[in-house]
């Protein structure tokens, strides 16, 4: 079935430390997206792609940085840099053909720096 | 700026009662409206969206939505709701195309009780 993965489900992290969210998706998507889930916030854009190879910031994107090197993976990288980075982490693509229908999301990843 | 309030940060009902989320946005140009779901742990899911035309959508689980542009709200309702509505809902605004152009409310929280 075609989707969204996301990887892994929970990861624990020392500060200090950088750690690395992975996002594959087989829809043949153009565009992704990362955002950030804080209770109470909603969902902030941290950083999206809407070709390979490109990428721009979102509304939060201090502290971390990402690539596009295939069309089907997006992985998200949490530096030290990042102040506050225990949250919740959600991965999304669009069909640039679909570009205001529907965002297809992944399960999330949960960071928790100890 | 655009902004989304979701006016009830929680709302609990009783199975099988009616139940309104209110939405209300702010922009003084036309928008796209969404309403996600995310069931817990989980990514989001797209209930339903307004794009143009008739200003009463349908969404999948029974759900509906209205425009009211006057109003500058778009809240979600469902006559009867069922243990499996639990979850948390969300509001989204697009100005335009692209998804880096979506504006999430904070959430609301549905709790049904038995």
């Amino acid at each position: 079935d075609g989707g969204i993965t996301q990887s892994p489900k929970y990861l624990f992290r020392k500060e200090g430390q950088n750690v690395t969210l992975s996002c594959e998706q087989n829809l043949n998507h153009d565009a992704m997206y990362w955002y950030r889930q804080d209770p109470g916030q909603g969902l902030r854009l941290i950083y999206y792609s809407q070709i390979v190879n490109d990428f721009q910031k979102g509304d939060i994107a201090e502290g971390y940085s990402v690539s596009r090197e295939k069309k089907e993976s997006f992985p998200l990288t949490v530096t030290s840099a990042q102040k506050n980075p225990t949250a919740f982490y959600l991965c999304a693509s669009i069909g640039m053909a679909d570009a205001n229908g529907e965002l297809f999301f992944g399960e999330g990843s949960r960071l928790t720096v100890l | 700026a655009q902004s989304v309030t979701q006016l009830d940060s929680q709302v609990p009902v009783f199975e099988e009662a009616p139940v309104e989320l209110r939405c209300n946005y702010s922009s003084s140009v036309s928008v796209y409206l969404f309403w996600y779901v995310q069931y817990p742990n989980q990514g989001l899911q797209l209930l339903l969206k307004y794009l143009s035309g008739s200003t009463l959508v349908k969404g999948i689980n029974g759900f509906e939505a209205e425009f009211n542009k006057s109003q500058t709200s778009f809240h979600l309702r469902k006559p009867s709701v069922h243990i499996s509505d639990t979850a948390e809902y969300f509001c989204a605004v697009s100005l335009g195309r692209g998804a880096q152009k979506l504006v999430f409310g904070q959430g609301t929280r549905l709790t049904i009780n038995p």
